[in-house]
């Protein structure tokens, strides 16, 4: 597609349900990335992609969180028994992995879901 | 991680004016962009520039890395230059960016 997409745009969950949030990158995007975005904030980095490695977690904040990228293209991000704290706006980004097997430099988001945690 | 401060954190200017928005990090990178995020909080690509000078219509971008420090200009400022802008920096063997807090920026006609 033209740009990275997500869905849904907007989500509204209780307290303790399940949700799972949905990217899909640019076509022949590489490496894959989430980030939170809290209100009046920047963004954080969640977690990283090449492929479907799974190559850095480190942004995640508890073991709620967990995104996986089965094939390699669309991205899920799930959290489980949702908390208030977990109200955010949740961004996808991709961008090109050089021949030299580093990751291109420039990232391209999409436009995010928000989430929120009732 | 590195620590990224932006500023002024708002600024209000009115249509036509010229600005400059600032970009500190703490360490030495070789990723650097500009973003504008727009009311419906999409990230738009203003530049990649982890050195050097860029231009691209009204607006311009300097970075200078050897100081650690990255400016953006806008100039004659229009209201849809309104919304927050981000700088995000990076290096190589880290596979992120590290946002700042972003400028807060309200052009009023």
């Amino acid at each position: 597609g033209a740009g990275v997409s997500q869905s849904p745009r907007y989500k509204v969950a209780k307290r303790g349900q399940d949700v799972a949030l949905r990217c899909d990158p640019i076509s022949g995007h590489v490496s894959l990335f989430w980030y939170q975005q809290a209100l009046g904030q920047g963004p954080e980095f969640l977690t990283y992609f090449q492929n479907e490695a799974q190559l850095d977690k480190s942004g995640l904040p508890s073991d709620r969180f967990f995104a996986e990228r089965p094939e390699g293209s669309v991205s899920t991000l799930k959290i489980q028994r949702t908390q208030q704290e977990d109200s955010a706006v949740y961004l996808c980004a991709s961008s090109l992995v050089l021949v030299s097997g580093r990751t291109q430099e420039t990232q391209y988001f999409g436009p995010g879901t928000r989430l929120l945690v009732l | 991680g590195i620590q990224v401060e932006q500023s002024p954190p708002d600024l209000i200017l009115q249509e036509g004016a010229n600005s400059t928005l600032r970009c500190n990090f703490s360490d030495s990178v070789n990723n650097l962009q500009w973003f504008h995020q727009n009311p419906w909080g999409q990230l738009i690509n203003l530049f990649y520039i982890p050195s050097g000078t860029k231009q691209n219509g009204r607006l311009s971008a300097t970075t200078v890395a050897t100081e650690r420090y990255s400016l953006l200009y806008i100039s004659s400022s229009q209201t849809t230059d309104s919304g927050v802008y981000f700088c995000a920096v990076g290096r190589y063997n880290f596979n992120k960016f590290y946002f700042g807090s972003g400028t807060k920026l309200n052009v009023k006609p």
